[in-house]
């Protein structure tokens, strides 16, 4: 159980174009997602909470008009990557758990390529 | 907020010796401490966690220690194996859950044979 699906798994777009990436919970309800941020050989840092049916909380530093975050259902959240540049090509990877008190399950990720 | 610091962050071993990863944190409220086991290019896997009303947890090889008064938590790895060979990840949650994880910067562990 807990699986959480995360598509595309890879992405390679042009500078000033959006780019979006679903997360979903395949077998359990998620009120609450969670955004990261991995760059090559660095740890997973915090983006965003996406809260389902209100808006997504995010962490000092992240531009929220730039990482647009949707949580519209109990099962998916995306987040869009709005005029992307070439620094924001990473890895980015959804989390979910069951309840407030299981363990956190991690999308596959998706690497975001910006040329 | 939360800080964790992480240590190593590289650690190489003999098939069969021992492992052990470090991690301290900073926010006294915090009561869940998960692992993640992350293989190049996957996804970070959950492979041990604990929380604060408990002080050890063992699960086969892999064993995970909690000091909260010196806020510190310890990854063990016994009878290491090639196929351990990953990026561990230590992780502090927030808020009262299990859901707002700040996560060690990782220990790159290198299992020679």
């Amino acid at each position: 159980g807990a699986v959480v699906s995360q598509h595309p798994s890879r992405v390679i777009c042009k500078s000033g174009t959006s780019v979006k990436i679903e997360c979903r919970s395949l077998d359990f309800q998620a009120t609450t997602m969670f955004w990261y941020r991995q760059f090559p050989k660095q740890s997973l840092m915090l983006m965003a909470t996406s809260n389902e049916g209100s808006k997504a909380t995010y962490e000092q530093g992240v531009e929220k008009d730039k990482f647009l975050i949707n949580h519209a259902s109990l099962t998916l959240s995306t987040l869009t990557v709005t005029s992307a540049h070439p620094e924001d090509s990473s890895f980015y990877i959804c989390s979910a758990g069951q309840d407030l008190n299981s363990p956190l399950h991690f999308g596959n990720g998706t690497r975001l390529t910006v040329t | 907020g939360e800080n964790v610091e992480q240590h190593p962050s590289t650690l190489s071993v003999q098939e069969g010796d021992s492992a052990v990863i470090k991690c301290t944190y900073s926010d006294s409220a915090s009561n869940y401490f998960p692992w993640y086991k992350q293989e190049l290019g996957k996804r970070p896997q959950l492979i041990i966690d604990i929380r604060s009303n408990v002080g050890e947890k063992k699960d086969q090889r892999i064993a995970v220690t909690l000091n909260k008064t010196a806020k510190h938590f310890s990854l063990h790895i016994t009878e290491t194996q090639p196929e351990d060979s990953a990026v561990y990840f230590c992780a502090a949650n927030s808020g009262g859950s299990n859901y707002k994880l700040t996560f060690g910067k990782g220990t790159l562990l290198t299992v020679n044979p």
